[in-house]
C-alpha cells in the first residue's frame, strides 16, 4: 500500500514563531487531508488538498502532486497550535479510504 | 448540528468480553469509517461503509465486526474483547465524491481491555 512520511517527528517552538510540516506519499494520490489533533485527542480537518495551494488564517497547505509531497504552513504559532498534525491520503478516487501518516507533534512554548 | 458522536467515551471491558461501539452522524454523509489509534502508528482503518447496508475491510479488520443498517449509524463490535484491542477509536464520515471529501471525526472511544 501507500506509504506517508512525515517530518519532522517533534517541533518544539516558541510562540510566534513559523512553521513548516512536511508529507511525503509513495505514489500518485486523488485525496490528501490535514489533520490537527489538539492535546485533548480530538481530530479537526484542516484541509482537503489533493494538489495546489489553500489557506486559512494563519494557516496553509500547498501540495504538489507531480513531486509526491504536501507542505503545511503555520505562521505567528500560538499555544493553542499544539498537538499533532496527520497527514492523509488516498491513491483511489471514490472511496476516500485515508492512510494516516505517523504525525508531527507541535508544542509551541509561551 | 452535533457532527459524528460515539457513544460511549470510555469503557474497560475484561478480556473475553464483548461490546458494541456506536457512531451516529448527523450531516447525510454516505461514508463512515473505524479507526483505531495507537500510540505511535497513527490511525489505522478497520472498517469502512460506503453506504447504508455495505460495510467492507480496512487495514486491520481481525477482531472486529461492524454493520451500517441506517445511513446515520455505524456500528463497531467486538465479540471477545482482547488486551490488543485497548485503543482509542475514532469514527469518521464523509460525503461522497461530488462533494465535500474532509473527514468529520468523532470524539473518541477510549477502551482497555484487562
Amino acid at each position: 500500500g501507500i506509504q506517508v512520511e512525515q517530518s519532522p517527528p517533534d517541533l518544539i517552538l516558541q510562540e510566534g514563531a513559523n512553521s513548516t510540516l512536511r508529507c511525503n506519499f509513495s505514489d500518485s494520490v486523488n485525496n490528501l487531508q490535514w489533520f490537527h489533533q489538539n492535546p485533548w485527542g480530538q481530530l479537526i480537518n484542516l484541509f482537503y488538498i489533493p494538489s495546489g495551494t489553500k489557506q486559512n488564517g494563519r494557516l496553509s497547505a500547498t501540495t504538489v502532486a507531480t513531486e509526491r509531497y504536501s507542505l503545511l504552513y503555520i505562521s505567528s504559532s500560538q499555544t493553542t497550535d499544539s498537538g499533532v498534525y496527520f497527514c492523509a491520503v488516498d491513491p483511489n478516487f471514490g472511496n476516500e479510504k485515508l492512510t494516516f501518516g505517523t504525525g508531527t507533534r507541535l508544542t509551541i512554548i509561551p | 448540528n452535533a457532527g459524528v458522536t460515539q457513544t460511549p467515551k470510555f469503557r474497560v471491558l475484561k478480556t473475553g468480553q464483548s461490546m458494541t461501539l456506536l457512531c451516529a452522524q448527523d450531516m447525510n454523509h454516505e461514508y463512515m469509517y473505524w479507526y483505531r489509534q495507537d500510540p505511535g502508528m497513527g490511525l489505522r482503518l478497520i472498517h469502512y461503509s460506503v453506504g447504508e447496508g455495505t460495510t467492507a475491510k480496512g487495514e486491520v479488520p481481525d477482531g472486529y465486526n461492524v454493520s451500517r443498517l441506517k445511513k446515520q449509524n455505524f456500528l463497531l463490535g467486538l465479540e471477545s474483547a482482547a488486551p490488543s484491542q485497548t485503543s482509542v477509536y475514532f469514527c469518521a464520515s464523509s460525503y461522497s465524491r461530488q462533494g465535500n471529501y474532509g473527514y468529520t471525526f468523532g470524539s473518541g472511544t477510549r477502551l482497555t481491555v484487562v
